[in-house]
């Protein structure tokens, strides 16, 4: 059962708009959450995070928010630019050190 | 650092033989993660590592597949017999401590027919 689940499989946004990537998890357990995101033919790469104490992270262009009464957190890119197409995943830990991850939402920006 | 480094980056195999996935994790780094991706689930853990010793295994999916870590700069996943079904990317990835994000490799790709 997936704990960590990003519903839209792909987003397509136009250069210089704002891109919105969704995530929900299921374990209230969760306090640590993170984003990748993953070019063809490479591994993950960091790119940010959140603990649970926040509802906000901020690191240039992109934006996260978590909202632990939805169990919800988004990611927001602003502004978008082409070399942002990739795939982004989602994942969170609790406690343990492992991480649980999304099966990926691919970000297209159209130029 | 030349970050984490696995081997092959490809490897085609026939079904019934075995087949060994290596990684090299980042210096200094205490845990070790060995994640599968396809399609429908994402990335899944399969087992991971703190200072060489196996934490969770609970993710590894059947007793074909198995993990070793002998040293603290060398990890082996191996699937004996391979499956078709076992035909996806497997990740290595490694962190500092706990609670870090984890550093990962460039995958293997994993093609059993």
């Amino acid at each position: 059962d997936q704990q960590v689940k990003q519903n839209s499989p792909s987003l397509s946004v136009q250069e210089g708009r704002i891109s919105i990537l969704n995530c929900d998890y299921t374990n209230s357990m969760f306090d640590y959450f993170l984003w990748y995101k993953k070019y063809p033919a490479e591994g993950p790469t960091f790119l940010i995070s959140i603990s649970s104490i926040k509802d906000k992270n901020e690191d240039g262009r992109f934006t996260v928010f978590l909202n632990k009464s939805a169990k919800h957190l988004s990611l927001h890119i602003v502004p978008s630019q082409p070399g942002d197409s990739a795939v982004y995943f989602c994942a969170a830990s609790g406690g343990a050190n492992n991480l649980f991850f999304g099966t990926g939402t691919r970000l297209t920006v159209i130029p | 650092d030349a970050g984490v480094i696995q081997s092959p980056r490809h490897e085609v195999t026939e079904m019934g033989q075995e087949v060994t996935l290596r990684c090299k994790p980042i210096s200094g780094h205490d845990y070790l993660f060995w994640y599968r991706q396809t399609m429908m689930r994402g990335l899944e853990l399969l087992i991971y590592f703190n200072n060489n010793v196996p934490i969770d295994d609970s993710g590894m999916p059947e007793d074909r597949f198995s993990a070793k870590m002998p040293n603290a700069s060398f990890s082996t996943l191996k699937i004996q017999p391979s499956e078709p079904r076992d035909s996806a990317v497997y990740f290595c990835a490694s962190s500092q401590r706990e609670g870090t994000e984890a550093f990962f490799g460039q995958g293997t790709r994993l093609t059993v027919v």
